[in-house]
């Protein structure tokens, strides 16, 4: 089974609007990541988290992590269509095992 | 550097063909993976390399499935015989240091896989 699963499955907000996605795990990790897919192409990696981290910023993306609950959550903050796509969380072992939830769609409309 | 590069692209077999999927990693990363992604199963780890050594081979589904990794800038999976349950995308991703808290993973672009 996979290690991480997203909720919600699936999204659709308006452009402007801020768009959050949550993961949660099972096991110990080393650190846990975000990526984004675009349909047809491979993943793409967006920002990653160390499990000593509790919050992470990068451009409009804000990645919380809470490690006695199991839980990260990813907020893109003021929505563009471009942003559509799926997002993956990602966790990483001690050992480098590197294994992904299941992910959310998200839909901007513009 | 050009990426994770996988071949072929797209591959259409009948089911008992022999399938090679493969990849060059990105020069100088050390650890590679290959994951396999439907839409029943999600994005499924299959097995990853640590300087060239299989690590961890358990999501590998069953022994119609093998991988090697000869040197630093190749790896192949073979599927042998395939059926139509393999049917998938085959993603291959590349990283530096798996165990330095900081693997960003690069993908390839993937090998979609069709058995008829």
């Amino acid at each position: 089974s996979q290690q991480g699963e997203e909720d919600p499955q699936a999204l659709s907000i308006q452009e402007g609007e801020n768009a959050t996605m949550n993961c949660s795990y099972k096991t110990s990790i080393n650190n846990l990541q975000w990526y984004r897919q675009n349909s047809g192409r491979g993943l793409v990696h967006l920002i990653l988290i160390r499990s000593n981290e509790r919050e992470k910023h990068s451009g409009r993306l804000r990645v919380t992590l809470d490690t006695s609950k199991k839980s990260s959550s990813l907020l893109i903050t003021a929505s563009r269509a471009a942003d559509t796509a799926s997002y993956f969380c990602a966790t990483s072992t001690n050992a480098g095992k590197s294994t992904f939830g299941d992910g959310t769609t998200l839909t901007v409309k513009p | 550097d050009a990426g994770v590069i996988q071949s072929p692209r797209h591959e259409v077999t009948e089911m008992g063909q022999e399938v090679t999927l493969r990849c060059k990693p990105i020069s100088g990363h050390n650890s590679l993976f290959w994951y396999r992604q439907t839409m029943m199963r999600g994005l499924e780890l299959l097995i990853y390399f640590n300087n060239n050594v299989p690590i961890d081979d358990s999501g590998m589904p069953e022994d119609r499935f093998s991988a090697k990794m000869p040197n630093a800038s190749f790896s192949t999976l073979k599927i042998q015989p395939s059926e139509p349950r393999d049917s998938a995308v085959y993603f291959c991703a590349s990283t530096l240091d798996p165990a330095s808290g900081a693997n960003v993973l690069t993908f390839g672009a993937g090998s979609r896989l069709t058995v008829l």
